[in-house]
């Protein structure tokens, strides 16, 4: 099947400082890629809608200036927190759609964001 | 708006077989997808449904009534590594984001 790879694995930063997450399709092109959310025990939030080389859709509640998405090519979506503050804290989980087919999303191993 | 109920718990023994239901109450239908999550993972892709009927894939298979808004999905032979979450997504009409249910946490025991 697909693969999503996702980058870093795990972060650990300080308050007030930004983190980025890169979301990749390894072998296959991704026109349009997911970021959700995820706190423990509940389920998948989804954040934003990234479209490569057009501006992404923030669903309802999530501040688009705190979580700014680059989607700069078919293969590749980053996610930055800027600014972090620990309520932050969480599992965040991209997905990248396939452009054929099914259209089956495959997600990335998720990123745990632990902020200090 | 979006709605997707499904069992908040279930619990199966080893062997055994297990049906997971999911009802959906969506603006347009586009397909339905399950996923398995395990604890601390991202969730993986199981099977997806447009059409109506079944489909078997080894131990999983699942099942669609799109008059219904309903599926479920079907495990035979548990093993405890089934032992996991198991999402049903929903593709509403115009767009192709998935809605989630909150998930079945399935418990396989010896």
């Amino acid at each position: 099947g697909a693969v999503v790879s996702q980058h870093p694995s795990r972060v650990i930063c300080k308050s007030g400082t930004s983190v980025k997450i890169e979301c990749r399709s390894l072998d296959f092109q991704a026109t349009t890629m997911f970021w959700y959310r995820q706190f423990p025990k509940q389920s998948l939030m989804l954040m934003a809608t990234s479209n490569e080389g057009s501006k992404a859709t923030y669903e309802q509640g999530v501040e688009k200036d705190k979580f700014l998405i680059n989607h700069a090519s078919l293969t590749l979506s980053t996610l930055t927190v800027t600014s972090a503050h620990p309520e932050d804290s969480s599992f965040y989980i991209c997905s990248a759609r396939e452009r054929t087919g099914a259209q089956t999303q495959y997600f990335g191993p998720g990123t745990r964001l632990l902020v200090l | 708006g979006q709605n997707i109920d499904q069992p908040t718990e279930m619990t199966a023994t080893e062997g055994a077989i297990v049906q997971i239901n999911c009802t959906y109450q969506t603006s347009g239908f586009n397909g339905l997808f399950w996923y398995q999550q395990h604890a601390g993972e991202a969730p993986t892709f199981l099977s997806y449904n447009v059409l109506d009927g079944l489909e078997e894939k080894g131990r999983f298979s699942s099942f669609l009534s799109r008059s219904k808004g309903y599926s479920y999905l079907l495990l035979k032979e548990l093993q405890m590594k089934d032992s996991a979450s198991y999402l049903c997504a929903v593709f509403g009409a115009g767009s192709y984001q998935l809605t989630f249910g909150k998930g079945t946490k399935l418990s396989v025991i010896p």
